[in-house]
């Protein structure tokens, strides 16, 4: 069975600081990784995926993901966050076999400060 | 853009009423989804549907019933709603599996009380 380990329930960084989300997942075959925004009232909002390829992945709003196999990590990354970024970040995978089943992390409360 | 629409953002219901959320998409999309929220637990399938009168359970269908007559619609119902039972659902859609770059895209939700 697939799972997702969000360990942080909430990451808290200053405004112009890189941030760092963490994710780490466990699947028998090949991993999808996906990572998801939900802001306040909001339903989720695709951010971006790996699939397969280059290990660094670049998605919406400056955000990038860094895809470690040997870790079984996928750990979302900006250079310099913003106060807007604030929101909960979910993580999630799909093995390649399992549909269109995603299975979720617990989700991370990030809080940008000015 | 793919828009996919609850019928209620935030519901409130007495213990033991029969409780039916609305879900509906515009991109003719086979999957669809229900998922509940809850703090810590991240987002946990209740049941999901990959065609007009099909439905699959998911991970917690305890309590729980959908329905699917048309395929833009996809409807969750609470046989005799309880407490446990308030939370956030959301709904999703998705095409078919086609390849591994096929993503879910979610409604708004709906925040349901039970009281």
């Amino acid at each position: 069975a697939q799972s997702v380990a969000q360990p942080e329930d909430q990451v808290n960084v200053a405004e112009g600081n890189p941030l760092t989300v963490k994710c780490t997942y466990s699947v028998s075959g090949n991993p999808y990784l996906f990572w998801y925004v939900q802001y306040p009232n909001r339903g989720l909002q695709f951010l971006l995926k790996y699939i397969t390829g280059d290990n660094l992945v670049k998605g919406s709003y400056g955000f990038e993901a860094e895809f470690n196999k040997s870790q079984t990590s996928f750990h979302l990354k900006k250079p310099s966050a913003l106060v807007s970024d604030s929101a909960l970040y979910f993580c999630a995978v799909r093995e390649n076999n399992a549909g269109n089943m995603l299975t979720f992390g617990g989700g991370t409360r990030l809080m940008v400060k000015p | 853009d793919v828009k996919v629409t609850q019928s209620s953002r935030y519901l409130v219901k007495r213990t033991g009423e029969k409780v039916f959320l609305e879900c509906v998409q515009d991109m003719d999309h086979e999957n669809m989804f229900w998922y509940r929220q809850d703090p810590g637990l991240g987002l946990r399938l209740i049941y999901f549907s990959y065609d007009v009168k099909m439905k699959e359970k998911g991970d917690i269908p305890e309590g729980y019933s959908v329905s699917r007559e048309k395929k833009e619609r996809f409807s969750l119902i609470l046989e005799s709603a309880s407490t446990n039972q308030t939370s956030m659902y959301l709904c999703a859609s998705s095409p078919p599996v086609t390849g591994p770059q096929e993503t879910q895209y979610f409604g708004p939700g709906t925040r349901l009380l039970v009281l």
